[in-house]
């Protein structure tokens, strides 16, 4: 069975720092892309960021480019998100999911996590 | 980039009645690369349908995806209670993938 499980989110000040993390089990880590996809309070869901197996392939959105960085450890089967420079407008709950690949930068996420939340304020 | 509108917003239904959900496109989404996500109250989002009309592992033949190009729909043949929710279409045909703002199905 696929378990992904989100840790690292809290409150955290404008232009302050996070890293989020996505324990994963239940397949083989090191041969699937995985992703974030964020849902701010009420609202819908946003594609964030993907990274392939190798991670030697990123793709972000353009909201967040240059400001978060995805990466995979597979020694440890974890995915990370290192969020910079953060903005009122990145509060979300924020899934880590299993990426299915169609092509490349091509995705549609099998799996979720529960999920963890991140606050944005002073 | 692709924008996805998904209509209506809401959809009030009585159970064993038929819903008929839309997910209409800017652009032709590439080789019906679309999906549906079911989410309820709480949880993560859940694959429903990849590939347009492909179910994914789980749900029941009574959800069934359909259409191509710029016009997509989810239909689920008679509701159960357990299927009043909110559904997501995302394409994945072109970058930056992007999800529709959700249909809301509701008890009447």
């Amino acid at each position: 069975e696929v378990q992904l499980l989100e840790s690292g989110g809290g409150l955290v000040q404008p232009g302050g720092s996070l890293r989020l993390s996505c324990a994963a089990s239940g397949f083989t880590f090191s041969t699937f892309a995985m992703s974030w996809v964020r849902q701010a309070p009420g609202k819908g869901l946003e594609w964030v960021s993907t990274i392939s197996g190798s991670g030697g392939s990123t793709y972000s959105a353009d909201s967040v480019k240059g400001r978060f960085t995805i990466s995979r450890d597979s020694s440890k089967n974890t995915l990370y998100l290192q969020m910079d420079s953060v903005r009122a407008e990145d509060t979300a709950i924020y899934y880590c999911a299993k990426a299915v690949r169609a092509a490349a930068g091509r995705y549609h996420f099998d799996d979720w996590g529960q999920g963890t939340l991140v606050t944005v304020s002073s | 980039e692709i924008v996805l509108t998904q209509s209506p917003g809401t959809l009030s239904l009585s159970p064993g009645e038929r819903a008929t959900l839309s997910c209409r496109a800017s652009q032709s989404v590439n080789s019906n690369y679309l999906a549906w996500y079911q989410q309820k109250p709480g949880q993560a989002p859940r694959l429903l349908i990849y590939g347009a009309s492909s179910r994914a592992t789980g749900f029941p033949d009574r959800f069934s995806g359909s259409g191509s190009g710029t016009d997509f729909t989810l239909t689920i043949s008679r509701l159960e209670p357990e299927d009043f929710a909110v559904y997501y279409c995302q394409q994945y045909g072109s970058s930056p993938l992007t999800f529709g703002g959700g249909t809301k199905v509701e008890l009447k």
